[in-house]
C-alpha cells in the first residue's frame, strides 16, 4: 500500500549547521509532495510542496525537490536557526482524501 | 493565514463521560478531517468528509463518530471516553480544486485530551 519513510529523529544541530531530513514515499502513482511542520504547542502548518517531478518546493530557507527516480523528497536548509525548533512531517498526497503522513522527525536547534 | 478552529484547546476529563470535540472553518471548505497524534508524533487518520452529510472512516480505527450537517463544522464525539483515548485531535480542511491532489490541507490548533 501507498506509505512514507521518515527519518527518525530527534535530530540536534548547532545554529547555522546544514540541515538534511530524508523522506521517501512508495511509488504508487503520481503523489503531490507535501513537507508540513509543528512548531510547540502549535497546529500543523504547510511549509512547502512540489507537485511533479523535478520541481523544488521551498519556503522560509528550507528546500526539498520531487526525485521521482528515487522517490525522495528530502528536507534541506543551508543554516538553521533556533526558530526551526520544530517537528517536520513528510506527506505525500495519493489522492484527494488522503495524505500519508511520516512519523515526524524533531528538530532541535541549540544556540 | 488558514482560518480553521478547535475547542476546547486542553480538556481532561474522566472515564465514562461524553465529549464532542469541536472543528469550524471559514474558509468554506468542502473536505474536512480528523486526526489522531500520538505521542510519537505520527499522524493517523480517524474520519473525513467530502462534504455535508458525507461521513468516512479514516485508516486507523476509532471509538468516535462525526457529523457533517454544515460545511462549516465538523465535530467529533466520543459516547463514553477511556484513558486509551488520551491523545491530541487534530482537525484539518482542504479547499476544492481541479486537481484535488495539489491543495494542502489546513490545519486547526488541535485538542489535547486526557481521560482520567
Amino acid at each position: 500500500g501507498d506509505s512514507v519513510t521518515q527519518m527518525e529523529g530527534p535530530v540536534t544541530l548547532s545554529e547555522e549547521a546544514f540541515l538534511t531530513i530524508n523522506c521517501t514515499y512508495t511509488a504508487t502513482g503520481y503523489p503531490s509532495l507535501f513537507w508540513y511542520v509543528q512548531y510547540p504547542g502549535e497546529g500543523l502548518q504547510l511549509l512547502l510542496k512540489a507537485t511533479k517531478a523535478d520541481d523544488k518546493g521551498s519556503n522560509k530557507g528550507f528546500e526539498a525537490t520531487y526525485r521521482k527516480e528515487t522517490t525522495s523528497f528530502h528536507l534541506e536548509k543551508g543554516s538553521v536557526q533556533v526558530s526551526d525548533s520544530a517537528v517536520y512531517f513528510c506527506a505525500p498526497r495519493y489522492n484527494f482524501n488522503k495524505f500519508y503522513f511520516g512519523s515526524g522527525t524533531k528538530l532541535n536547534v541549540k544556540p | 493565514e488558514a482560518d480553521i478552529y478547535q475547542t476546547p484547546r486542553y480538556l481532561v476529563i474522566g472515564t465514562g463521560k461524553k465529549i464532542t470535540l469541536e472543528c469550524s472553518q471559514t474558509m468554506g471548505h468542502d473536505k474536512m478531517y480528523w486526526y489522531q497524534q500520538d505521542p510519537g508524533m505520527e499522524l493517523h487518520l480517524i474520519h473525513y468528509s467530502y462534504g455535508v452529510n458525507s461521513t468516512e472512516k479514516g485508516d486507523l480505527s476509532s471509538e468516535s463518530t462525526v457529523s457533517r450537517i454544515r460545511t462549516e463544522h465538523f465535530p467529533l464525539t466520543l459516547e463514553s471516553a477511556r484513558p486509551s483515548h488520551t491523545s491530541q485531535y487534530l482537525c484539518a480542511s482542504k479547499p476544492p480544486g481541479a486537481i484535488s491532489s495539489y491543495n494542502e490541507q489546513f490545519f486547526g490548533p488541535g485538542t489535547r485530551l486526557t481521560v482520567l
